[in-house]
């Protein structure tokens, strides 16, 4: 069935490093991949995406590559601040041009960065 | 607050007594997803409405749980006969019914504990 692994569950970085988090994904036919920034007891809020039509997408300090063939995309921040902690969700769906979208999401990377 | 709203935020309730949570999407979405997520895991899928019809319904989905969106405006969600397994955090989302539309917009939840 449809599946996405997360890698690593917790990572923890110096602040002003780069923070790097993997996701597989099992469904070929998923297209749209969502990352979610969940700050503890708050909800998941939406930090960037990319639709399998680009392989990488950049905004700020954040960044998200995608690589089609192997089934995996990444997300990069980069300069990490203390407010960067937080748990990070990425998510695979399959849409289709009625939009029809049910978010698989990974396990969650729990990061933290130290002043 | 033109975001996603849930009503209540917190719920504490006995084993076996029902519990209904409440969802009032963004405005001009069509779109209306239930997620459930536990301590620790990424949100797992419930079921999902275009306007109000829905259209899928997770195997996650007992038949205790049931929902509604009369109108397609709010949405509820109904758990009967509540079990201890049935705590966590229950979450909504929105979304554009466009084929541009994927970017899901999540509530804060609605806290579910059953002693």
């Amino acid at each position: 069935g449809e599946n996405v692994e997360q890698h690593p569950s917790t990572l923890s970085v110096q602040e002003g490093d780069s923070a790097v988090i993997k996701c597989t994904y099992s469904d070929s036919a998923s297209n749209y991949f969502p990352w979610y920034k969940q700050e503890l007891g708050k909800r998941p809020q939406l930090i960037i995406d990319i639709r399998s039509n680009v392989g990488e997408k950049k905004d700020q300090r954040i960044a998200v590559t995608l690589n089609k063939t192997a089934k995996h995309f990444s997300l990069h921040i980069t300069e990490t601040q203390p407010e960067d902690s937080a748990v990070y969700f990425c998510a695979a769906v399959r849409g289709f041009s009625g939009g029809y979208n049910k978010l698989i999401f990974g396990a969650g990377t729990r990061l933290a960065v130290h002043p | 607050d033109t975001g996603v709203s849930q009503n209540p935020r917190h719920k504490i309730t006995k084993r076996g007594q029902n519990v209904t949570f409440r969802c009032d999407p963004i405005s001009e979405h069509n779109r209306l997803y239930w997620y459930r997520q536990t301590l620790g895991q990424g949100p797992e899928f419930l079921t999902y409405f275009q306007n109000e019809a829905q259209l899928e319904k997770s195997r996650l989905l007992s038949d205790r749980f049931s929902a509604e969106r009369p109108k397609g405006s709010f949405s509820t969600l109904e758990i009967q006969r509540t079990e201890q397994g049935d705590s966590a955090m229950y979450l909504c989302a929105s979304s554009l019914g466009t084929g541009a539309g994927y970017e899901q917009y999540f509530g804060p939840g609605t806290r579910l504990t059953v002693t």
